[in-house]
C-alpha cells in the first residue's frame, strides 16, 4: 500500500481556517468512510481528533470538521488557535486482509 | 481509565532482536483490535502491525517474516517481537487500542528503539 498524500506545510493565523487534504485512491479512501485523523505534537503521541471521516471523538473541540470527495479526505479546523500548531496525519482502511494507510503529515504552523 | 504503556525498547545491533511489551491497563486487550505503529526519527507514521479479537494478524510488507504482534491475556499485554533488526527499523514504537471505523482511540507514550552497531 501506498502512503496517502498531504501537503508537507500549511498555515494560517489566529482566527481563520484551514483545510488539509489527504489523497489516496478507489482502494482506499475512495472505497471507505474510514478515514482518520491524527494530531501528534512534538515528542508527543499522535491523538485521534476524526474518525469515520467526518466523527469528533469525545472531548475534541468542534472547530475539527472532516470531509470526503472521491479519493479525497480533508481536515478543515476553524477559529485556528495556537494550540493547532502541530502535525497531523489522515489514515485510511484499505481492506480486509491489510492493514491501514497513513498519510506522510501535514505540518500546520500558526503564524 | 484507559492507559498503555509501552516497554522494551533500547539499543541493538543489526540482525538482532528484541521484544516489545504494551501493558494496557482499564480495558481487555484481548476484547480489542491492537495495533503497533512506529515513527522514525523526523518521519511520519507507518502501521506495522495489527492484531484483532479473533486472533488474525497482519503486517506491513517492510517487517513481514521478521516482526511478531501477540498478546498475554491472562497479562493483559500486547508484545512485538522484532528480530533480525536492521537500521531502518529505527523508530518510536507506539501501542494503539483500536476504536471505532478502523481508528486508533488511545495510544500508549511510545518506546524508542535503535539499531545501529
Amino acid at each position: 500500500q501506498s502512503a496517502l498524500t498531504q501537503p508537507a506545510s500549511v498555515s494560517g493565523s489566529p482566527g481563520q481556517s484551514i483545510t488539509i487534504s489527504c489523497t489516496g485512491t478507489s482502494s482506499d479512501v475512495g472505497s471507505y468512510n474510514l478515514v482518520s485523523w491524527y494530531q501528534q505534537h512534538p515528542g508527543k503521541a499522535p491523538k485521534l481528533m476524526i474518525y469515520e471521516v467526518s466523527k469528533r471523538p469525545s472531548g475534541v473541540s468542534n472547530r475539527f470538521s472532516g470531509s470526503k470527495s472521491g479519493n479525497t479526505a480533508s481536515l478543515t479546523i476553524s477559529g485556528l488557535q495556537a494550540e493547532d500548531e502541530a502535525d497531523y496525519y489522515c489514515c485510511s482502511y484499505a481492506g480486509s486482509s491489510t492493514l491501514g494507510v497513513f498519510g506522510g503529515g501535514t505540518k500546520l504552523t500558526v503564524l | 481509565e484507559v492507559q498503555l504503556v509501552e516497554s522494551g525498547g533500547g539499543l541493538v545491533q543489526p540482525g538482532g532482536s528484541l521484544r516489545l511489551s504494551c501493558a494496557a491497563s482499564g480495558f481487555t486487550v484481548s476484547s480489542n483490535y491492537m495495533s503497533w505503529v512506529r515513527q522514525a526519527p523526523g518521519k511520519g507514521l507507518e502501521w506495522v502491525s495489527v492484531i484483532y479479537s479473533g486472533g488474525s494478524t497482519y503486517y506491513a510488507d517492510s517487517v513481514k517474516g521478521r516482526f511478531t504482534i501477540s498478546r498475554h491475556n491472562s497479562k493483559n499485554t500486547l508484545y512485538l517481537q522484532m528480530n533480525s533488526l536492521r537500521a531502518e527499523d529505527t523508530a518510536v514504537y507506539y501501542c494503539a487500542r483500536g476504536g471505532s471505523g478502523y481508528s486508533m482511540g488511545y495510544w500508549g507514550q511510545g518506546t524508542l528503539v535503535t539499531v545501529s552497531s
